[in-house]
């Protein structure tokens, strides 16, 4: 069962534009949202997170907003530039069942950003 | 710092055969996590270690895949009788200590390709 839903697979935005990636998910206990970005040959590494009691978060050029009764998340990413050319995955926490922390991640959006 | 590092990078395998795959965590990390990113999705959980115990393997597909961290540090991931369909990269991430409080973010390393002809 896919758990957390990511659109759109792929994204061109010019430079200087914004980019915009959403996800959707189903299980309302999760716990903590972090968006990753992924360069090919390279595992993810963590971009920004957020917390399901706070509607927004800024950091730099990317912001999260976050929409807790729609169970909706965006991830922004104001002046894009070359440099963020990546896949990035939206993922979830689940529940601390024993103490885990089990991320469960989007399918993944592919962005260019053309010069 | 060094990061999380894997070995191998890649790994081509026949059908059937038995593989092993490494994770060195960040030093310190006693949290230790196994994940498996097929072409084009994002990655799926396989196993999580809090110390040389897997507190949860709810992620393993079938029995034969296995993983320990004997000492606490390093992890092997094993694959028995491996089939076309383990074709994947397999990610290995680690981070402080779980706490029920807290998020302790996971750091991932690159990977190791495993090809499954």
């Amino acid at each position: 069962q896919q758990q957390v839903k990511q659109s759109p697979q792929s994204l061109i935005v010019q430079k200087g534009g914004i980019s915009i990636i959403n996800c959707a998910y189903e299980n309302t206990a999760f716990d903590y949202f972090p968006w990753y970005q992924q360069f090919p040959g390279k595992g993810p590494a963590l971009l920004i997170a957020i917390r399901p009691d706070v509607s927004e978060k800024k950091e730099g050029r990317f912001t999260i907003s976050f929409n807790k009764s729609a169970k909706q998340f965006s991830l922004h990413i104001m002046d894009s530039q070359p440099g963020d050319s990546a896949t990035y995955f939206c993922a979830a926490n689940r529940p601390r069942e024993q103490g885990a922390q089990k991320l469960v991640f989007g399918q993944g959006t592919r962005l260019t950003i053309n010069p | 710092g060094a990061g999380v590092s894997q070995t191998p990078s890649n790994k081509v395998t026949e059908k059937g055969k038995y593989v092993e795959l490494r994770c060195d965590p960040i030093s310190g990390h006693t949290a230790l996590y196994w994940y498996r990113q097929s072409l084009g999705q994002g990655p799926e959980f396989l196993i999580y270690f809090q110390g040389t115990g897997a507190a949860d393997d709810s992620g393993l597909p079938n029995d034969r895949f296995f993983a320990v961290r004997p000492e606490g540090s390093v992890s092997t991931l094993k694959i028995q009788r491996t089939e076309r369909g383990d074709s994947a990269v397999y990610l290995c991430a680690s981070s402080l200590r779980v706490r029920r409080d807290t998020y302790n973010e996971q750091f991932f390393g690159p990977g190791t390709r495993l090809t499954v002809l």
